[in-house]
Protein backbone atom coordinates (compact mmCIF):
# COMPACT_ATOMS: atom_id res chain seq x y z
CA UNK A 1 0.00 0.00 0.00
CA UNK A 2 1.16 3.47 -1.07
CA UNK A 3 2.56 6.04 2.18
CA UNK A 4 0.74 8.70 1.06
CA UNK A 5 -2.77 7.94 -0.66
CA UNK A 6 -4.99 10.25 -2.49
CA UNK A 7 -8.21 9.96 -3.76
CA UNK A 8 -10.22 10.07 -5.77
CA UNK A 9 -7.29 9.84 -8.80
CA UNK A 10 -9.61 10.65 -11.48
CA UNK A 11 -12.70 13.17 -11.23
CA UNK A 12 -14.55 15.11 -14.03
CA UNK A 13 -17.17 17.83 -12.53
CA UNK A 14 -19.16 20.78 -13.80
CA UNK A 15 -18.16 24.02 -13.05
CA UNK A 16 -19.98 25.58 -10.21
CA UNK A 17 -19.71 21.98 -8.14
CA UNK A 18 -17.70 21.45 -4.95
CA UNK A 19 -15.45 19.23 -5.05
CA UNK A 20 -13.29 17.53 -1.90
CA UNK A 21 -9.63 15.93 -2.92
CA UNK A 22 -8.61 13.49 0.38
CA UNK A 23 -5.25 12.79 1.34
CA UNK A 24 -4.12 10.00 4.08
CA UNK A 25 -0.71 9.72 5.02
CA UNK A 26 0.91 6.32 7.22
CA UNK A 27 4.82 7.81 7.21
CA UNK A 28 4.18 9.64 10.46
CA UNK A 29 4.84 12.74 9.72
CA UNK A 30 3.97 16.12 10.81
CA UNK A 31 3.63 17.99 7.56
CA UNK A 32 1.63 17.88 4.51
CA UNK A 33 1.53 19.91 1.45
CA UNK A 34 -1.04 20.28 -1.66
CA UNK A 35 0.51 21.01 -4.93
CA UNK A 36 -1.11 21.10 -8.47
CA UNK A 37 0.36 21.11 -11.86
CA UNK A 38 -0.65 21.88 -14.41
CA UNK A 39 0.74 20.67 -18.27
CA UNK A 40 4.55 21.63 -19.18
CA UNK A 41 4.72 23.48 -15.79
CA UNK A 42 6.02 22.63 -12.38
CA UNK A 43 4.42 22.27 -9.02
CA UNK A 44 2.84 25.45 -7.50
CA UNK A 45 2.35 25.19 -3.70
CA UNK A 46 -1.63 26.04 -2.95
CA UNK A 47 -1.33 25.16 1.06
CA UNK A 48 0.99 23.41 3.53
CA UNK A 49 0.36 22.47 7.22
CA UNK A 50 2.72 21.79 9.69
CA UNK A 51 0.86 20.15 12.36
CA UNK A 52 -2.92 20.18 12.74
CA UNK A 53 -3.62 23.53 13.99
CA UNK A 54 -1.72 25.10 11.63
CA UNK A 55 -2.47 25.97 8.20
CA UNK A 56 -0.74 28.37 5.28
CA UNK A 57 -1.71 29.35 2.52
CA UNK A 58 1.06 28.85 -0.52
CA UNK A 59 1.65 30.57 -3.97
CA UNK A 60 -1.66 29.72 -5.14
CA UNK A 61 -3.97 29.71 -2.96
CA UNK A 62 -7.50 31.57 -4.16
CA UNK A 63 -10.09 29.29 -5.16
CA UNK A 64 -9.29 26.35 -2.74
CA UNK A 65 -9.55 25.38 1.39
CA UNK A 66 -8.39 22.97 3.25
CA UNK A 67 -8.85 20.73 6.20
CA UNK A 68 -6.49 19.22 8.35
CA UNK A 69 -8.55 16.92 9.91
CA UNK A 70 -6.14 14.81 11.65
CA UNK A 71 -2.26 14.22 11.25
CA UNK A 72 -2.38 12.08 8.68
CA UNK A 73 -5.30 13.43 6.58
CA UNK A 74 -5.04 16.77 4.18
CA UNK A 75 -8.31 17.44 2.51
CA UNK A 76 -8.12 19.98 -0.21
CA UNK A 77 -11.82 21.33 -1.20
CA UNK A 78 -12.68 23.57 -4.26
CA UNK A 79 -16.04 25.36 -3.06
CA UNK A 80 -17.23 26.35 -6.45
CA UNK A 81 -15.11 24.70 -9.34
CA UNK A 82 -13.97 26.36 -12.56
CA UNK A 83 -12.56 25.60 -15.77
CA UNK A 84 -9.47 26.57 -14.96
CA UNK A 85 -9.08 24.49 -11.95
CA UNK A 86 -8.41 21.08 -14.44
CA UNK A 87 -4.90 20.29 -13.19
CA UNK A 88 -3.13 17.10 -11.63
CA UNK A 89 -3.53 17.65 -7.83
CA UNK A 90 0.05 16.08 -5.79
CA UNK A 91 -0.03 15.78 -1.83
CA UNK A 92 2.45 15.39 -0.34
CA UNK A 93 4.29 15.24 3.47
CA UNK A 94 7.79 15.54 5.16
CA UNK A 95 9.13 15.21 8.42
CA UNK A 96 10.22 18.02 10.49
CA UNK A 97 12.25 16.06 12.68
CA UNK A 98 14.67 14.61 10.02
CA UNK A 99 17.78 15.16 9.72
CA UNK A 100 19.02 17.68 7.70
CA UNK A 101 15.55 19.43 9.47
CA UNK A 102 14.15 20.57 5.72
CA UNK A 103 13.25 16.92 5.13
CA UNK A 104 12.24 14.86 2.27
CA UNK A 105 8.90 15.25 0.77
CA UNK A 106 6.81 12.29 -0.07
CA UNK A 107 4.56 12.49 -3.00
CA UNK A 108 0.90 10.60 -3.61
CA UNK A 109 0.39 9.26 -6.61
CA UNK A 110 -1.83 12.81 -7.85
CA UNK A 111 -5.34 13.33 -8.67
CA UNK A 112 -6.72 14.50 -11.92
CA UNK A 113 -9.09 16.47 -11.80
CA UNK A 114 -11.12 17.75 -14.97
CA UNK A 115 -13.69 20.75 -14.47
CA UNK A 116 -16.18 20.79 -17.51
CA UNK B 1 12.30 32.86 -1.01
CA UNK B 2 15.68 31.55 -2.53
CA UNK B 3 14.33 31.35 -6.28
CA UNK B 4 16.20 29.26 -8.81
CA UNK B 5 16.93 29.14 -12.42
CA UNK B 6 17.18 25.97 -14.68
CA UNK B 7 18.02 25.39 -18.41
CA UNK B 8 14.25 24.53 -19.47
CA UNK B 9 15.60 21.63 -21.18
CA UNK B 10 18.57 19.19 -21.97
CA UNK B 11 19.43 16.35 -24.72
CA UNK B 12 22.07 13.29 -24.12
CA UNK B 13 22.63 10.05 -24.85
CA UNK B 14 22.38 6.89 -23.68
CA UNK B 15 25.88 6.30 -21.05
CA UNK B 16 26.66 9.62 -21.65
CA UNK B 17 27.32 12.02 -18.12
CA UNK B 18 24.69 14.64 -17.76
CA UNK B 19 24.85 17.79 -15.91
CA UNK B 20 22.50 20.19 -14.51
CA UNK B 21 22.81 22.92 -13.35
CA UNK B 22 20.99 25.40 -10.92
CA UNK B 23 21.77 29.02 -9.81
CA UNK B 24 20.24 29.72 -6.62
CA UNK B 25 21.74 33.52 -6.28
CA UNK B 26 19.67 34.70 -3.41
CA UNK B 27 20.67 31.53 -0.83
CA UNK B 28 20.40 31.62 2.82
CA UNK B 29 23.32 30.21 4.99
CA UNK B 30 20.32 27.73 6.61
CA UNK B 31 19.30 26.64 3.40
CA UNK B 32 19.73 23.23 1.63
CA UNK B 33 19.93 22.48 -1.66
CA UNK B 34 17.27 19.44 -3.07
CA UNK B 35 17.10 17.66 -6.14
CA UNK B 36 14.14 15.91 -7.18
CA UNK B 37 13.06 13.97 -10.48
CA UNK B 38 9.52 13.57 -11.69
CA UNK B 39 8.27 11.19 -14.62
CA UNK B 40 5.06 11.84 -16.29
CA UNK B 41 1.48 11.76 -14.04
CA UNK B 42 3.81 10.93 -11.20
CA UNK B 43 4.94 12.85 -7.97
CA UNK B 44 8.26 13.84 -7.61
CA UNK B 45 10.89 11.82 -6.38
CA UNK B 46 13.65 12.89 -4.25
CA UNK B 47 17.17 11.88 -5.60
CA UNK B 48 19.69 13.86 -3.59
CA UNK B 49 20.42 17.14 -1.57
CA UNK B 50 23.07 18.98 -0.13
CA UNK B 51 24.55 21.91 1.66
CA UNK B 52 28.12 22.33 0.24
CA UNK B 53 30.81 20.64 -1.76
CA UNK B 54 29.46 17.60 -2.76
CA UNK B 55 27.37 14.76 -2.02
CA UNK B 56 26.91 11.55 -3.77
CA UNK B 57 24.45 8.38 -3.26
CA UNK B 58 23.59 5.58 -5.52
CA UNK B 59 22.11 7.30 -7.95
CA UNK B 60 23.37 10.61 -8.56
CA UNK B 61 26.25 13.36 -7.50
CA UNK B 62 25.50 16.99 -6.23
CA UNK B 63 28.16 19.44 -6.08
CA UNK B 64 27.65 22.92 -4.45
CA UNK B 65 30.80 25.15 -5.13
CA UNK B 66 32.09 27.27 -2.06
CA UNK B 67 29.79 30.26 -2.53
CA UNK B 68 26.69 27.95 -2.76
CA UNK B 69 25.33 29.96 -5.76
CA UNK B 70 25.11 27.49 -8.09
CA UNK B 71 24.63 23.61 -7.53
CA UNK B 72 24.97 20.77 -10.54
CA UNK B 73 23.42 17.61 -10.61
CA UNK B 74 25.54 14.75 -12.41
CA UNK B 75 23.92 11.78 -13.54
CA UNK B 76 26.49 9.16 -14.44
CA UNK B 77 25.79 7.25 -17.67
CA UNK B 78 22.01 7.44 -17.93
CA UNK B 79 19.76 5.46 -19.87
CA UNK B 80 16.20 5.80 -21.28
CA UNK B 81 14.59 5.78 -17.94
CA UNK B 82 16.10 8.41 -16.74
CA UNK B 83 14.27 10.48 -19.53
CA UNK B 84 12.05 12.93 -16.84
CA UNK B 85 11.47 16.29 -15.45
CA UNK B 86 14.48 17.31 -12.75
CA UNK B 87 13.70 19.96 -10.64
CA UNK B 88 16.12 21.84 -8.08
CA UNK B 89 14.50 23.23 -4.57
CA UNK B 90 16.72 25.30 -2.71
CA UNK B 91 15.25 25.35 1.51
CA UNK B 92 15.22 26.61 4.49
CA UNK B 93 15.85 29.08 7.04
CA UNK B 94 13.35 32.04 5.55
CA UNK B 95 11.67 29.67 3.61
CA UNK B 96 11.52 26.90 5.68
CA UNK B 97 9.02 24.32 5.36
CA UNK B 98 7.51 26.41 2.41
CA UNK B 99 8.95 24.25 -0.34
CA UNK B 100 7.89 25.58 -3.59
CA UNK B 101 9.25 23.91 -7.12
CA UNK B 102 10.30 26.20 -10.09
CA UNK B 103 9.53 25.07 -13.48
CA UNK B 104 12.35 21.97 -13.94
CA UNK B 105 14.70 20.99 -16.04
CA UNK B 106 12.89 18.52 -18.87
CA UNK B 107 16.36 15.94 -19.34
CA UNK B 108 15.75 13.71 -22.85
CA UNK B 109 17.88 10.79 -23.28
CA UNK B 110 18.13 9.55 -26.63
CA UNK B 111 19.25 5.73 -27.44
Amino acid sequence: DADVTQTPRNRITKTGKRIMLECSQTKGHDRMYWYRQDPGLGLRLIYYSFDVKDINKGEISDGYSVSRQAQAKFSLSLESAIPNQTALYFCATSDSTSNPPTGELFFGEGSRLTVL
Amino acid sequence: LANTTQPISMDSYEGQEVNITCSHNNIATNDYITWYQQFPSQGPRFIIQGYKTKVTNEVASLFIPADRKSSTLSLPRVSLSDTAVYYCLVEGGTSYGKLTFGQGTILTVHP
